[in-house]
């Protein structure tokens, strides 16, 4: 069981450029996220969602855009990247009802010169 | 606004000695309570969760918490800890009655433990 893949696990990226991280779950999860992790700063949400054709903002959603067009994927594109977005990017997913442990891919660390 | 809280960024503790990792909550409405680990270069797993019931909650290698809900507080505890517990640790709630699943995390504390 292959759980929530990321890809890639590293990058980096030129101040302007564009670029989407994968995310792939193989449980039917219902909800799905992304993170970033800044040193001590902990987790903070991204973009969410519920179910595919559904997205919703997190608390950092700026210079970020997500679609959800399938159960199992959930990209996070990055438009004009900058470096303030420099960060470990984690995705999430769990089973849609409240209270549900999520499982969280390895993460991909991104660097934006 | 909700808010967790982990006081300590960082607990330096000999190896088989006990150790409490502290989390407070702030929240209007109730919540679901979390504590996920995090080792080097890696996601996050699941160490244990409160839900409902017994405020004594067991998870996976020894560790336990207490849901108070009095102090809102949610501390994470093992009696004897090991070099390979050395982790970062995060406290994370869920508020009861929305519509999402969402996470709430706090700022982490790093468990450092010594020879």
């Amino acid at each position: 069981n292959a759980g929530v893949t990321q890809t890639p696990k590293f990058q980096v990226l030129k101040t302007g450029q564009s670029m989407t991280l994968q995310c792939a779950q193989d449980m039917n999860h219902e909800y799905m996220s992304w993170y970033r992790q800044d040193p001590g700063m902990g987790l903070r949400l991204i973009h969410y969602s519920v179910g595919a054709g559904i997205t919703d903002q997190g608390e950092v959603p700026n210079g970020y855009n997500v679609s959800r067009s399938t159960t199992e994927d959930f990209p996070l594109r990055l438009l004009s990247a900058a470096p303030s977005q420099t960060s470990v990017y984690f995705c999430a997913s769990s089973q849609g009802q409240q209270g549900r442990p999520q499982h969280f891919g390895d993460g991909t660390r991104l660097s934006i010169l | 606004a909700q808010s967790v809280t982990q006081l300590d960024s960082q607990v330096p503790v000999f190896e088989e000695a006990p150790v409490e990792l502290r989390c407070n909550y702030s929240s209007s409405v109730s919540v679901y309570l979390f504590w996920y680990v995090q080792y080097p270069n890696q996601g996050l797993q699941l160490l244990l969760k409160y839900l409902s019931g017994s405020t004594l909650v067991k998870g996976i290698n020894g560790f336990e918490a207490e849901f108070n809900k009095s102090q809102t507080s949610f501390h994470l505890r093992k009696p004897s800890v090991h070099i390979s517990d050395t982790a970062e640790y995060f406290c994370a709630v869920v508020l009861k009655g929305g519509a999402t699943n969402k996470l709430i995390f706090g700022t982490g504390t790093l468990l450092a433990v010594q020879p």
